[in-house]
């Protein structure tokens, strides 16, 4: 079966500190991809990025970074030095390769104060 | 480039009343999906478009939701007749190519009394 699992439901930290967003995935394929989208309080979910399974190198964009660990089945998401603006609902996903639907975890609600 | 738009941005009905939500995907991009996510549950998928044609509607609940995109441009999603338990958030993407990035809307937040 493919599952995305987001195990924390709620993270609330103060601003500046760095922040780790857990994502584990299930599935059977040998070929799929890994998503983070940004829910902001606006409701649009918002494409931060894309990984295929055969890529296993970390990303780093700016303040983000992903770590995906084929070993592990997960793809974790850090903000480094968060801000106020980072605070949203961030959802991880899964898409197979042989098919084109997204399967979502429940989202974790990132709460940055300042 | 305009993103992906959706209309209206809320609707509240009564259960048993008709509602139509549209769907305008970023211009040039042939593939549409559907996707909703009811209170307390994860996003699950609806269906996909390649231009005007169904190419999945494996998460179509039930008969009382019809999706259509006539000329593969713009796409609309009825409910008929709504249930309380339809109300959520309904959320339209496009990519490019069906292996493509999708890309979101703001959503349609629907609520049935």
């Amino acid at each position: 079966a493919q599952k995305v699992t987001q195990a924390q439901t709620e993270i609330s930290v103060v601003e500046k500190e760095d922040v780790t967003l857990d994502c584990v995935y299930e599935t059977r394929d040998t070929t799929y991809y890994l998503f983070w989208y940004k829910q902001p309080p606006s409701g649009e979910l918002v494409f931060l990025i894309r990984r295929n399974s055969f890529d296993e190198q970390n990303e780093i964009s700016g303040r983000y970074s992903w770590n995906f660990q084929k070993s592990t089945s997960s793809f974790n998401f850090t903000i480094t030095a968060s801000q106020v603006v980072d605070s949203a609902v961030y959802f991880c996903a899964l898409r197979w390769d042989s098919n084109y639907q997204l399967i979502w975890g429940a989202g974790t609600k990132l709460i940055i104060k300042p | 480039e305009a993103g992906v738009t959706q209309f209206p941005s809320h609707s509240v009905i009564e259960k048993g009343q008709t509602v139509t939500l549209r769907c305008d995907p970023i211009s040039g991009h042939d593939n549409l999906y559907w996707y909703r996510r009811v209170m307390g549950k994860e996003i699950k998928f609806l269906l996909h478009f390649v231009k005007e044609s169904k190419q999945d509607e494996s998460g179509m609940p039930n008969n009382r939701f019809l999706a259509e995109r006539t000329g593969g441009t713009y796409s609309t999603l009825k409910v008929q007749p709504a249930e309380l338990e339809d109300s959520g958030v309904y959320f339209c993407a496009s990519s490019q190519v069906e292996q493509g990035t999708q890309y979101f809307g703001p959503g349609t937040r629907l609520t049935v009394l």
